[in-house]
């Protein structure tokens, strides 16, 4: 089945500094790749998705990732940090045609003023 | 409603007692997606409803939990003679096709503490 591993359960970083969360995939076939972002007290929601066609996928509040098949990683990044980012981040992964939609563990991030 | 409701969101109960988690998901979502979400383990799958069609239970942990949607809308997660090692959060989520393309919405959660 495919699986996801999100690399650091705690990133922190300043106010302004570029955010790059990491997440990298199992899948034998091609992937349908997610980012969901969890505030403090409310549910998960969808910041981005990739399943076909620009491997570049743009999202809300700035993120972005990209999806690179030959390092099989789906890394999220923003430019900028906000204090309003801070938040626990889920990476995802499902296949075509298959409900199983695999969660990573969750990235904190903290953002420093 | 506008988004998915859990209820109760928060129960503490003792060790051994049955729980009953509900999730109304939003109307003329056809998918249900029951998960759970403990410290440091990222979300669990549990179990899928789609449509009228048989669920897909393969995350069960143990035959303490099952699941039911009645009328192809709310969901109910039992949890049997609950041990300390269920404590965690219950998320629910729905969605109009399938989870392989489209969007997830979820709720807050239940909160689930077994004293």
């Amino acid at each position: 089945a495919q699986s996801v591993t999100q690399l650091g359960s705690h990133v922190s970083v300043s106010e302004g500094a570029l955010v790059l969360l990491r997440c990298n995939y199992s899948s034998s076939v091609p992937p349908y790749l997610f980012w969901y972002v969890q505030y403090p007290n409310q549910g998960l929601q969808l910041l981005l998705k990739y399943t076909t066609g620009a491997t570049l996928v743009k999202g809300i509040n700035g993120f972005e990732a990209e999806f690179k098949k030959s390092e099989t990683s789906f890394h999220l990044t923003k430019p900028s940090a906000h204090m309003s980012d801070a938040a626990e981040y889920f990476c995802a992964v499902s296949i075509y045609n298959n409900n199983d939609m695999r969660f990573g563990a969750g990235t904190r991030l903290t953002v420093k003023p | 409603g506008a988004g998915v409701s859990q209820s109760p969101s928060n129960k503490v109960t003792e060790k051994g007692k049955d729980v009953e988690l509900r999730c109304d998901p939003i109307s003329g979502h056809t998918a249900l997606y029951w998960y759970r979400q403990s410290l440091g383990q990222g979300l669990e799958f549990l179990i899928y409803f789609q449509g009228n069609s048989a669920p897909d239970k393969s995350g069960l942990p143990s035959d303490r939990f099952s699941a039911e949607r009645t009328g192809g809308s709310v969901s109910t997660l039992t949890i049997q003679r609950t041990q300390q090692e269920d404590s965690a959060v219950y998320l629910c989520a729905s969605t109009r096709g399938g989870a392989s393309t489209g969007e997830l919405f979820f709720g807050e959660g239940s909160r689930l503490t077994v004293l």
